[in-house]
């Protein structure tokens, strides 16, 4: 059974800090690391990891993967109240791709 | 262009009951992806429909079906509703099978009382 373990379960922070969220996953013939931001409903994607050690950055967020040691690491620097979210981690495989495990999730309260 | 389109956004029904929910993707996508969401167990893969078929499923009970049409529109179903199926649903959908640059619709809360 592929399983996705995030941390922390919840942070709290000031505007400002820097914060960083662990995934750490167990699956059957990797394809793929998601990292998901839900706000409200409707969760968004923000980055596909496929390789690691390659960083994917978009603006104050980025991430890398270590395949080695099965994890991936959120970094959000310099945070603002708007990155208050949950920010889920998902993990798909070769086969039966479209079937993806995600995480529980990480509650990021940014205050003023 | 449009985005992800799940309809209806509430709905409370009672036990017993049965529901079916709508999602419409992205105008081209044909990958649609079912997923379940509650506090306590995270959000959960029900089924994925691409290209009219059933490509892959959760683990979920038989009471949870779903399909998709020729126009790529999905359905979910679930029969014999539970107090324990409250829980917000979500569809994705993606150009091609997996959740490569899937989308998500706003969801449908489910209440069942």
């Amino acid at each position: 059974e592929d399983k996705v373990v995030q941390s922390p379960l919840s942070l709290v922070v000031h505007e400002g800090d820097t914060v960083t969220l662990n995934c750490s996953y167990e699956v059957t013939n990797f394809r793929s690391l998601l990292w998901y931001k839900q706000e409200k409903k409707a969760p968004t994607f923000l980055f596909m990891l496929t390789s690691s050690g390659i960083e994917k950055k978009s603006g104050r967020l980025s991430s890398i993967l270590d395949k080695k040691e099965l994890f991936s690491i959120l970094n959000i620097t310099a945070t603002q109240t708007g990155d208050s979210a949950i920010y889920l981690c998902a993990v798909e495989r070769n086969t039966n791709a479209g079937k993806s495990t995600f995480g529980d999730g990480t509650t990021l309260t940014v205050k003023p | 262009k449009a985005g992800v389109t799940q309809t209806p956004r509430y709905l409370i029904k009672t036990r017993g009951q049965q529901v079916t929910l709508s999602c419409s993707p992205i105008s081209g996508h044909r990958s649609v992806s079912w997923y379940q969401q509650t506090p306590g167990q995270g959000l959960q893969f029900l089924f994925e429909y691409f290209s009219e078929t059933q490509r892959n499923k959760g683990n979920f009970p038989g009471r949870f079906s779903g399909r998709q049409f020729s126009n790529s529109r999905s359905e979910m179903n679930v029969s014999t509703l539970e107090l324990g199926d409250s829980a917000l649903y979500l569809c994705a959908s993606s150009l091609q099978t997996g959740m490569t640059e899937a989308f998500f619709g706003q969801g449908t809360r489910l209440t069942v009382v």
